[in-house]
């Protein structure tokens, strides 16, 4: 089993539409989850995180985490074609000594259609 | 504000040879991450470095290692190059190990080995 597993897509949908991403993780002792949008050629970009069960919103992008479930989602609203990218989930678990160990899911393709 | 910064932007080189990867974190950050990133297996942590000290080190063979100076500046060295050591590698900093939510990633090193 990966630590880290996502759909590889391609994800499609059209314009305007709502955009869900998913992703399952197995350290249940994972502390803190991200999601990274990169573009083809280009770095991994943070677009959110998130650390407690729950929902965070920030403009277009909702984070959702169940901790129960060991699932973390990403819902994009009003998708646009500049959202095309791959979607990379991260899982961070903190080791002894305070340092970090991002593991990330292979991504998912995102397409936004017009 | 300056981006991370890593050089060189390409590099090509043969097995058995060894190669040096720098990193210029964002001024003000004091962590650094190296991640390598492959088609087959995806963006991987390689290590995380604070304060001059490794803090985490991920599932690669000693043959990677690296180093952070005193400006926070990083270096990654892969000796004994094999064909399997091309990929895309991608240095990332942040405030500091507590704060994940601010890593940025750099433009990254394409290391081709022959």
């Amino acid at each position: 089993q990966k630590e880290v597993e996502q759909n590889s897509g391609p994800l499609s949908v059209p314009e305007g539409a709502i955009a869900s991403l998913n992703c399952t993780y197995s350290d249940r002792g994972s502390q803190s989850f991200f999601w990274y949008r990169q573009y083809s050629g280009k770095s991994p970009e943070l677009i959110m995180f998130i650390y407690s069960n729950g929902d965070k919103e920030d403009g277009r992008f909702t984070a959702q985490l169940n901790k129960a479930s060991q699932y973390v989602s990403l819902l994009i609203r009003d998708s646009q074609p500049s959202d095309s990218a791959t979607y990379l989930c991260a899982v961070n678990r903190g080791v002894t000594g305070g340092g970090n160990k991002l593991t990330f899911g292979t991504g998912t393709q995102l397409k936004v259609e017009l | 504000k300056a981006g991370v910064t890593q050089t060189p932007r390409y590099l090509i080189k043969t097995r058995g040879q060894q190669v040096t990867l720098s990193c210029s974190p964002i001024s003000g950050h004091r962590s650094v991450s190296w991640y390598q990133q492959t088609p087959g297996q995806g963006l991987q942590f390689l290590f995380e470095y604070f304060s001059e000290t490794q803090r985490n080190k991920g599932n690669f063979p000693g043959r990677f290692s690296g180093r952070q100076f005193s400006n926070s500046r990083s270096e990654m060295n892969v000796s004994t190059l094999e064909l399997g050591d091309s990929a895309l590698y991608l240095c990332a900093s942040s405030l500091n190990p507590q704060n994940m939510e601010t890593q940025y990633f750099g433009p990254g090193t394409r290391l081709l080995v022959l």
